[in-house]
């Protein structure tokens, strides 16, 4: 089983559709967990923490289920700005350093 | 904002020679990593970093791998002899806390002929 596990994707959506992006991670002792994006050819860019109440942050919302290892990214009213590869992050629970576990990423396309 | 820098930002070399990267991080951050992406594919961990030492390292990160922070800002990735399948992007990244995210420099896009 991959540790990172996301939707393969590519989700193909009109602007002002609310997307929802879901992962799955192996680790039950994993601590910290992110969603990155990242557009063609670029450095990943922190798009937000996950917490376990989970959090909003204008039109994304994430939710975090250790129970289940189960986080997800929910956005709102997309625009042409949010096309890109979402990517599931976690934090191997391992080591004092805690090295990032990637997911292979989603990709989205917001249509005009 | 305070952001990490890579350079060079495209490295083109011969297979068998000696590459350097090189990575500024952010100047109070105290834990160090590299990471790289072969196109198509997902960021892998190669090696990570912290009170001047190899923290953690994956099983990429062989024998031909090396890592040194040679000052108070530089934190540098040496590959011995480069192989085709080295061609990937190279991701530098540092952190607070190793808790908290890590923040990305733009890369190195390695190319081995």
């Amino acid at each position: 089983r991959k540790e990172v596990e996301q939707d393969p994707g590519p989700f193909n959506v009109p602007e002002g559709a609310t997307v929802a992006f879901n992962c799955t991670y192996s680790n039950s002792a994993s601590q910290s967990f992110f969603w990155y994006r990242q557009d063609c050819r670029k450095e990943p860019k922190l798009l937000m923490s996950v917490y376990s109440s989970g959090n909003e942050d204008g039109r994304f919302t994430a939710q975090l289920n250790r129970a289940s290892q189960y986080i997800s990214l929910l956005i709102r009213d997309s625009k042409l700005s949010d096309s890109a590869t979402y990517l599931c992050v976690v934090n191997r629970a391992s080591g004092s350093a805690r090295q990032l576990t990637f997911g292979s990423g989603t990709q989205l396309t917001v249509l005009p | 904002e305070p952001e990490v820098t890579q350079t060079p930002s495209h490295q083109v070399t011969q297979m068998g020679q000696e590459v350097i990267l090189r990575c500024v991080p952010i100047s109070n951050h105290l834990y160090f990593y590299w990471y790289r992406q072969i196109l198509g594919q997902k960021v892998e961990f190669l090696v990570s970093f912290y009170n001047n030492e190899i923290s953690e390292k994956s099983e990429i990160f062989d024998d031909q791998f090396s890592v040194e922070r040679p000052d108070g800002s530089n934190f540098t990735l040496k590959i011995r002899s480069t192989k085709l399948e080295d061609s990937a992007m190279y991701f530098c990244a540092s952190t607070s806390n190793s808790n908290q995210p890590q923040h990305f420099g733009d890369g190195t896009r390695l190319s081995i002929l």
